[in-house]
């Protein structure tokens, strides 16, 4: 079964330092990877997807994420964060059959001045 | 091009009433899910539907039901609601398979 593990609740980093935000993921075929973001008492966001090729993604924003089949992982990273940032941050596996996905717990990102 | 709208934005029922919440998504878009939202389950999967009909469905109870038009608006109902019902639901639509886009959500509280 698909399921996805986001193990930092949450993360705190001042403004400019970087980022790096941890997913992994269980499925048993190739992964349709995404990362959304949420701000509050708002619907999710897009940031970037992954289904096939280069293992380095570029999503909106300034975001990148990596797809690491071996560690069964799709960390998110951005150079340098900015207060903007700040928000809930979802990882979700696509399953085989259409559009029903399975997204972790989130991880909220705290951004210091 | 608008986005996923949903309506209404808050609602408020008591237990043992039935709410109807609605999903208009993005012009062009066949396909609609649903997912249920709390704190301590997170976002869950409810039910898809492409083309009028269901495609996938989640783990929830009968209480939980949806309906698609022919115009792609999508509707979903919970009947007898529980205090466990409080929730964001989030309606998200997709043009191609695993691409979706979220709406605003529907905040129902239950009392």
């Amino acid at each position: 079964a698909q399921s996805v593990t986001q193990p930092d609740i949450h993360i705190t980093v001042s403004e400019g330092a970087s980022l790096e935000l941890r997913c992994n993921y269980s499925y048993g075929a190739t992964p349709y990877l995404f990362w959304y973001v949420q701000s509050p008492g708002q619907g999710l966001q897009l940031l970037l997807k992954y289904f096939s090729g280069d293992t380095l993604v570029q999503g909106i924003k300034g975001f990148e994420a990596e797809f690491k089949r071996s560690q069964s992982s799709f960390n998110l990273r951005k150079p340098s964060v900015h207060w903007r940032d700040a928000a809930e941050y979802f990882c979700a596996v696509g399953a085989n059959t259409g559009n029903q996905f399975y997204f972790g717990t989130g991880t909220s990102l705290t951004v210091i001045p | 091009k608008a986005g996923v709208t949903q309506t209404p934005r808050y609602l408020i029922k008591t237990r043992g009433q039935q709410v109807t919440l609605s999903c208009s998504p993005i012009s062009g878009h066949r396909s609609v899910s649903w997912y249920q939202q709390t704190p301590g389950q997170g976002l869950q999967f409810l039910f898809e539907y492409f083309s009028e009909t269901q495609r996938n469905k989640g783990n929830f109870p009968g209480r939980f039901s949806g309906r698609q038009f022919s115009n792609s608006r999508s509707e979903m109902n919970v009947s007898t609601l529980e205090l466990g019902d409080s929730a964001l639901y989030l309606c998200a639509s997709s043009l191609l398979n695993y691409e979706q886009y979220f709406g605003p959500g529907t905040r129902l509280t239950v009392t």
